[in-house]
């Protein structure tokens, strides 16, 4: 049972260029997440999704996209990265419904800077 | 829009005291609140919950008290160890809303 696992731990990017950073889970969880987390703040959550083929946008979901076509895979998009977009992303996933009391499992990060 | 804040960033304690981590939330609509610990370089993990039919809840060495009149939220460890250093985050929501964060609070354990 490996949780939650992102994929790459690190990423440098050039200004303008794409890239997906990938989250997958094998916990069964139908909600999953995907924060940033700047240095020395909290985390702030960029899209959600409450089970597969449904997403929403959170607190800052700008320059970001993501798509839920699996229980088990969330993937962020990063389109025309941004120096801004420079941070630590975090997935995590939870049961949701009634069973939401367990908190979430978080993934173990991947560090992004764009240049 | 709400969030969950925190009183003080960082926390130093001699190792084998107690530590008090204090968090204040302004949402009063909240129902769950959670506190998080982040090591260096890693994802947050789970430490202890509560709900908000609770007041105090307790773990192994961790003790989470909610005041509600107050808004406030804290997190008790008992008997500091080195392995507690680390960033302690709280977190709320209501209902099945995704968690708010609060900025964090860092705790440096002296040995």
């Amino acid at each position: 049972n490996a949780g939650v696992t992102q994929t790459p731990k690190f990423r440098i990017l050039k200004i303008g260029q794409s890239m997906t950073l990938q989250c997958t889970q094998d916990m069964n969880h139908n909600y999953m997440y995907w924060y940033r987390q700047d240095p020395g703040m909290g985390l702030k959550l960029i899209y959600y999704s409450v089970g597969a083929g449904i997403t929403d946008k959170g607190e800052v979901p700008n320059g970001y996209n993501v798509s839920r076509s699996t229980t088990e895979d969330f993937p962020l998009r990063l389109e025309l990265a941004a120096p801004s977009q420079t941070s630590v992303y975090f997935c995590a996933s939870s049961y949701g419904g009634n069973e939401r009391y367990y908190g979430y499992t978080f993934g173990s990060g991947t560090r992004l800077t764009v240049v | 829009g709400e969030s969950v804040g925190l009183h003080l960033p960082t926390l130093s304690v001699q190792e084998g005291d107690n530590s008090i981590i204090n968090c204040a939330y302004s949402n009063s609509a909240s129902d769950y609140f959670i506190w998080y610990k982040q090591e260096s370089g890693k994802g947050p993990q789970f430490i202890i919950d509560i709900r908000s039919n609770m007041d105090k809840r307790q773990g192994q060495r961790v003790t989470v008290l909610l005041n509600k009149t107050v808004k406030h939220l804290s997190l008790q460890i008992a008997a500091t160890q080195p392995g507690d250093s680390a960033v302690y985050f709280c977190a709320e929501n209501k209902g099945n809303t995704p968690l708010v964060f609060g900025k964090g609070t860092r705790l440096s354990v002296i040995a």
